[in-house]
């Protein structure tokens, strides 16, 4: 089967703490991305990666890291530094960053800080 | 679901009837559209697209409508079904050949059996 997979579904932070949250697809695209979602509002873009060992800034990167040492994996490290990471995260990828291309989503991780 | 538009707008219809969801999308120079399902607690899914070219694309029981004179775009479902009960929410690409799209906040579809 091929997907987007994202673990863990569900996930419990203490404050002060890391946690890196896994986005595996194996639809062999080029580009992922990681959105952050939350009650009332759109989709807001966190990081992007259009090729492997290269990603950029989205418009709320701040408190957020990334890596892309593999095509299938772009993980997501949410740090100390977010103010308010309680939200539901969501990756995607895509074939292409640089064309106009559907966005296939993963089931999401439901990140919630104690 | 617990992430996704507790205070989204709601559209009520009766089971067999046909739906319309509509989006005002923001930026004129936008030229590719898309429209996601989201259910409770998964991610979105990929219903349509259509590009600025278009007014109108069919799929399977589902049509896009896209004017662009108002920045309007709407998702018609026919003989809604159940299974349709979710958040509907459109996405703009921003910029032509690039990855940034803006997504709308959604509205809720509630089929009435």
């Amino acid at each position: 089967d091929g997907g987007i997979t994202q673990s863990p579904k569900y996930l419990f932070r203490k404050e002060g703490q890391n946690v890196t949250l896994s986005c595996e697809q194996n639809l062999n695209h080029d580009a992922m991305y990681w959105y952050r979602q939350d009650p009332g509002q759109g989709l807001r873009l966190i990081y992007y990666s259009q090729i492997v060992n290269d990603f950029q800034k989205g418009d709320i990167a701040e408190g957020y890291s990334v890596s892309r040492e593999k095509k299938e994996s772009f993980p997501l490290t949410v740090t100390s530094a977010q103010k308010n990471p309680t939200a539901f995260y969501l990756c995607a990828s895509s074939p292409s960053g640089l064309a106009q291309n559907e966005q296939f989503f993963g089931p999401g991780t439901r990140l919630t800080v104690l | 679901g617990e992430s996704v538009g507790l205070h989204l707008p709601t559209l009520s219809v009766q089971e067999g009837d046909n739906s319309i969801i509509n989006c005002a999308y923001s930026n004129s120079a936008s030229d590719y559209f898309i429209w996601y399902k989201q259910e409770s607690g998964k991610g979105p899914q990929f219903i349509i697209d259509i590009r600025s070219n278009m007014d109108k694309r069919q799929g399977q029981r589902v049509t896009v409508l896209l004017n662009k004179t108002v920045k309007h775009l709407s998702l018609q479902i026919a003989a809604t079904q159940p299974g349709d009960s979710a958040v509907y929410f459109c996405a703009e690409n921003m910029a032509p050949g690039t990855y940034k799209y803006i997504f709308g906040t959604g509205t809720r579809l509630k089929v009435l059996a």
